[in-house]
């Protein structure tokens, strides 16, 4: 069955708010990936964190991860029209390859 | 530009036709995915190639044909497709099988069925 599940499916904001994206998963973890695909393109790795990591910021990116809840969280600050994408959590568990979620469609109007 | 180069961008065929897609990338990796990707699905895996041998064949149908001549280079053979195989399919490379770093992926081929 599918190990992460992204929610909400679709988000929409008004550019200058933060957006935030959740992930859940139902095993343990080696790490989560959190991935953005513009419409027709392939998919851009944007951060991973480790299991024995909480938080990480990359610019305008901050990942949470809380594993006794088995879900992470993706918050965009100062979105932009530009990061108008689908966001995909992925999660690797021991032996096991990279496992994708449905995505979140996120849309920044400007 | 990630150093995955898919070929072609878009393709449309019919059901009796014989087509390939390529994938190509310059990063150096050891491993190498084809994923498909079809609207309101999760990305599924296709077939995974390490050190040019495959490793993993998902029950995909044999009408999808993979080939792996080198650690750059992977390819996916088409033939007597099916309407529903309409979708994006996406090349990606890693380190290593098992990575547990990231994948890079290229930029995909649409494909249609007609």
């Amino acid at each position: 069955s599918q190990q992460g599940e992204e929610d909400p499916q679709a988000l929409s904001i008004q550019e200058g708010e933060n957006a935030t994206m959740n992930c859940s998963y139902k095993t343990s973890i080696n790490n989560l990936q959190w991935y953005r695909q513009n419409s027709g393109r392939g998919l851009v790795h944007l951060i991973l964190i480790r299991s024995n990591e909480r938080e990480k910021h990359s610019g305008r990116l901050r990942v949470t991860l809380d594993t006794s809840k088995k879900s992470s969280s993706l918050l965009i600050t100062a979105s932009r029209a530009a990061d108008t994408a689908s966001y995909f959590c992925a999660t690797k568990t021991s032996g096991s390859r990279l496992t994708f979620g449905e995505g979140t469609q996120l849309t920044v109007n400007p | 530009e990630t150093g995955v180069t898919q070929t072609p961008r878009h393709l449309v065929m019919g059901m009796t036709n014989k087509k390939s897609l390529k994938c190509e990338q310059h990063l150096g990796h050891n491993a190498m995915y084809w994923y498909k990707q079809s609207a309101k699905k999760p990305l599924e895996l296709m077939f995974v190639y390490s050190l040019e041998e495959r490793v993993e064949n998902n029950s995909v149908p044999s009408r999808f044909s993979p080939e792996c001549p080198n650690s750059s280079h992977l390819f996916l053979h088409l033939h007597t497709l099916q309407p529903e195989d309409s979708a994006l399919y996406l090349c990606a490379s890693s380190q290593g099988d098992y990575y547990t770093g990231e994948l890079f992926f290229g930029e995909g081929s649409r494909l249609t069925v007609l």
